[in-house]
């Protein structure tokens, strides 16, 4: 099946900084998403972007479908920014998840 | 209704016991998935249903382990005899269709399994 990889897997950031993470994929897809997991468990949705650029607020996505990657940018980072990102594809059905990224936000 | 609905939101079980944990889907997506979360770790597949074609049981990690949707809404998973590796979150999820693009998934706030 398709093979899902983020990085880094641990980031931490003073309160208004800039970040980047990373998904890469194996295969082809007709979905990806970026999900935020609250501290409550609760998962997010943040884009559905299997392709293109799309901005929300501070947050923005990239996807290079060719090149197989997505990028999530997180701008001016606040303390509530802080929890685990995780990317999520699919060629199929079946939606896999990579293993997260836990971002930490200092205020 | 509004978001994707599960139930119990926490349960607490004895080793052996079997459990029931339901999710009511966004009414109107055909799709409905199983994830398992255990602390700490990312999201594990177990079930996939779509419309009334056979489910994708692939992921389920063992034959205790079940899951059936009625009607093609409403679905419960099943655990017998529960064992405390068992204890994790799960999460439903449901989407409009099952393939293609456009099919944005939407997960519940998850049912959260204690085994002691």
């Amino acid at each position: 099946g398709i093979q899902v990889e983020q990085s880094p897997p641990d980031l931490i950031l003073q309160e208004g900084a800039n970040s980047t993470l990373r998904c890469n994929f194996s295969d082809s897809v007709n979905n990806l998403q970026w999900f935020h997991q609250n501290p409550w468990g609760q998962l997010i949705n943040l884009f559905y972007i299997p392709s293109g650029t799309k901005q929300n607020g501070r947050l923005s996505a990239t996807t290079v479908a060719t090149e197989r990657y997505s990028l999530l940018y997180i701008s001016s980072s606040q303390t509530t920014d802080s929890g685990v990102y995780f990317c999520a594809a699919r060629p199929g059905s079946r939606l896999t998840f990579g293993e997260g990224t836990q971002l930490t936000v200092n205020p | 209704g509004a978001g994707v609905s599960q139930s119990p939101s926490n349960k607490v079980t004895e080793k052996g016991k079997d459990v029931e944990l339901r999710c009511d889907p966004i009414s109107g997506h055909t799709a409905l998935y199983w994830y398992r979360q255990s602390l700490g770790q990312g999201l594990e597949f177990l079930i996939y249903f779509q419309g009334n074609s056979a489910p994708d049981k692939s992921g389920l990690p063992s034959d205790r382990f079940s899951a059936e949707r009625t009607g093609g809404s409403v679905s419960t998973l099943t655990i017998q005899r529960t064992q405390q590796e068992d204890s994790a979150v799960y999460l439903c999820a449901s989407s409009l269709m099952g393939q293609g693009l456009g099919n944005t998934i939407y997960f519940g706030e998850g049912s959260w399994l204690t085994v002691v």
